[in-house]
Formats: structure tokens, sequence, C-alpha cells
């Protein structure tokens, strides 16, 4: 079956410490974004990727990193510089025309210890 | 540029209707709904297009008024199902595609 595929469920970080989540798909989608939802609020984008090789920031990039070297791979740093990374983290993936619903993973949860 | 939510929350007996309303400043290409559960992901619900027919399937459907440039999603007869976080999202036209999330609809039903 298609999906989105987030790991791991659970992450727990160091401070000052650097943590990679990995998001793949096998959807096919172009489109690939990072969001992270904070207890009882919104969603806010952190980065996004049309294709291949391009990225762009959303409206909380700062202290994030990411990649697009796969169709199938999005996988988001959250660095040092990052003074609050705990929050649920989202990957998302899309036909790049936006006529279809975006399709979630199941999500990561970082914890800062 | 964020779309408005209405209202943030709302409490309801098993079977009743609701209505979530969107509503956005500017002109709309699409609206998207989604239903998040406590510590789950979001899952996408329906889309509607500029130009396109009221969607709907069971007992949950929604409307595009693209004049107003607002949408309403429409629960009825609620089961406990249903209970849950509803998000909108915008597409506005002129746009590079980008999904605007509204702030959310907390939907509670009691047995």
């Amino acid at each position: 079956d298609g999906g989105i595929t987030q790991s791991p469920k659970y992450l727990f970080r160091k401070e000052g410490q650097n943590v990679t989540l990995s998001c793949e798909q096998n959807l096919n989608h172009d489109a690939m974004y990072w969001y992270r939802q904070d207890p009882g609020q919104g969603l806010r984008l952190i980065y996004y990727s049309q294709i291949v090789n391009d990225f762009q920031k959303g409206d909380i990039a700062e202290g994030y990193s990411v990649s697009r070297e796969k169709k199938e791979s999005f996988p988001l740093t959250v660095t040092s510089a990052q003074k609050n990374p705990t929050a649920f983290y989202l990957c998302a993936s899309s036909e790049y025309y936006q006529n279809y619903g975006y399709t979630f993973g199941s999500g990561t949860r970082l914890t800062v210890v | 540029q964020q779309p408005v939510q209405s209202p943030q929350a709302v409490i309801l007996r098993e079977g009743e209707d609701a209505v979530i309303n969107c509503s956005s400043s500017k002109a709309l290409y699409s609206v998207h709904w989604y239903r998040q559960k406590h510590g789950e992901a979001p899952v996408f619900l329906m889309i509607l297009l500029k130009g396109g027919e009221q969607k709907g399937h069971e007992k949950i459907s929604a409307s595009f008024n693209e004049k107003k440039q607002q949408s309403s999603l429409y629960l009825t007869a609620s089961q406990l199902s249903y209970s849950g976080t509803y998000f909108c999202g915008t597409v506005l036209m002129d746009s590079n595609y980008q999904l605007i999330w509204g702030a959310g609809t907390k939907l509670i039903i009691k047995p």
C-alpha cells in the first residue's frame, strides 16, 4: 500500500545535539512538506519541496535543515540552533497542483531531555 | 492571510448536527478539510475547487461560496468517531499552490 513512513515515532534529544527525522513516501508525489505542531496548536510549515534538489523555507525554518536528493525522501534535521524543539513533527506529501489532498505520515514526537 | 475558522470549539451530543466555517480575505482557488484525532496525524476529508460542486459522503459534506470566499463543513447526525480537531486549508488564486492552514475547530461529541 502507498503511504508515508516517518521514523522514529519518538525521539529524545540532548541539549546541543542535532537529530534527523526520516520521511519516505512511495506515492510518487512531487511535493513534500514538514510541519511542526505544538500541543493544542495548528500546523506550522517548516520547509517544503516541490521538486528534487530544490526546497523552500516555510514560516519557521530557523534551526532546521532539509535535503531532497530523491523524490521519495525528505529528511529533516533539527539542529542545536533550534532552542525549543520539543514538538510533534509531521511530514506530508501531495501532487504539485493541489487538486488532491495531502497525505500525512504518522508523525515523530521529539522531546528535549 | 490565514483563513479564519469558527467556532473555535463545539460540544455536541451524539446525533446532533454541526457546522464549521472557514473564511478567507483573499480570492480562493480551493479549500481543503482535514480531521485530526488526538495524538494522530491529520486525515484528508475532502477538497472543494473553485467552480466545483458541493462535496460529501455519508454524513459529512461541505460547500464553497466563491463570492464570499467561505467554506462550510457539515456534520450530520454526529457520531462519537467524529470527535477531533477539524482544520481547513486554503489555496489562494494566483499563488504557488501553497496550502494555508486555519487554526482548527475542536469538536467534542458526547454520548
